[in-house]
C-alpha cells in the first residue's frame, strides 16, 4: 500500500496570506490527524478527522481549521497566516474504524514558510 | 495526561545496544507507555508499547519497572539508521477522541 503522502512538499507564503494544505491517508484509512512541529513547541496535535466529522481538537486558534472529505483526503486551511505558523505540518493516518496508537502512520509533513 | 522526563541526549556506539529510559511516575493504571521515534526529516514512527510487562518486536524491546513509574527502551543492535528523536508517550490507547502528545524527547545519535 501507498504510505500517507502530503502536498505540497514546501511552501513559502507572506504574513496575512492563507494556505491550504492536503493529506491523503493510507488506502482504507478512515481518521487522519494533523499536527504542527516547530523549534520551540515541538509536536503538537491540531485536530483528528474521522468520516467527515471533527473528532478531537488541540489548542489552537481559530484561525487554523481542517475539513474531511468523503474519500478520507483531508484538508487543513491556516487564515491570515503570521511568522509563528512556519513549521513542519504532518498528518497521519490510521487503521479501520477507531484511532489507534499504534497504527498512526505519518507523512512527510509541509514544511512552511511565512515571511 | 501523565508528564514524562527523558534525557534530552544520548549516544551510542553502533552495533551495541541503546538503553533510552522514561520517567513517568505520575502514569495512571489505565496508560500505556508508547515509543515513537522520528528520524530526521520524516515524520514520527510507531515502536512499541506496553502496560505492565516486558514487550519485545522485530525493533526493540521495551521494559517497564513492576511500579510502572518508568520505562526504558532497548534498541539492542544500534545502527547509523537508528539517530533520530526518540519520544516516550504515556496515553490510554485505542478509541476515539484521542491523540499522541509528544515532548521533548530523546536525541539520540550512533555514531561508527
Amino acid at each position: 500500500k501507498a504510505g500517507v503522502t502530503q502536498t505540497p512538499r514546501y511552501l513559502i507564503k507572506t504574513r496575512g496570506q492563507q494556505v491550504t494544505l492536503s493529506c491523503s491517508p493510507i488506502s482504507g484509512h478512515r481518521s487522519v490527524s494533523w499536527y504542527q512541529q516547530t523549534p520551540g513547541q515541538g509536536l503538537q496535535f491540531l485536530f483528528e478527522y474521522f468520516s467527515e466529522t471533527q473528532r478531537n481538537k488541540g489548542n489552537f486558534p481559530g484561525r487554523f481549521s481542517g475539513r474531511q472529505f468523503s474519500n478520507s483526503r483531508s484538508e487543513m486551511n491556516v487564515s491570515t497566516l503570521e511568522l509563528g505558523d512556519s513549521a513542519l505540518y504532518l498528518c497521519a493516518s490510521s487503521s479501520d474504524g477507531g484511532w489507534r496508537a499504534e497504527t498512526q502512520y505519518f507523512g512527510p509533513g509541509t514544511r512552511l514558510l511565512v515571511l | 495526561d501523565a508528564k514524562t522526563t527523558q534525557p534530552t541526549s544520548m549516544d551510542c556506539a553502533e552495533g551495541r545496544a541503546a538503553n533510552l529510559p522514561c520517567n513517568h511516575s505520575t502514569i495512571s493504571g489505565n496508560e500505556y507507555v508508547y515509543w515513537y521515534r522520528q528520524i530526521h526529516s520524516q515524520g514520527p514512527q510507531y515502536i512499541i508499547h506496553g502496560l505492565k510487562n516486558n514487550e519485545t518486536n522485530e525493533m526493540a524491546s521495551l521494559i517497564i519497572t513492576e511500579d510502572r513509574k518508568s520505562s526504558t527502551l532497548i534498541l539492542p543492535h544500534a545502527t547509523l539508521r537508528d539517530t533520530a528523536v526518540y519520544y516516550c508517550i504515556p496515553l490510554r490507547g485505542s478509541g476515539g477522541y484521542n491523540k499522541l502528545i509528544f515532548g521533548a524527547g530523546t536525541r539520540l545519535a550512533v555514531h561508527p
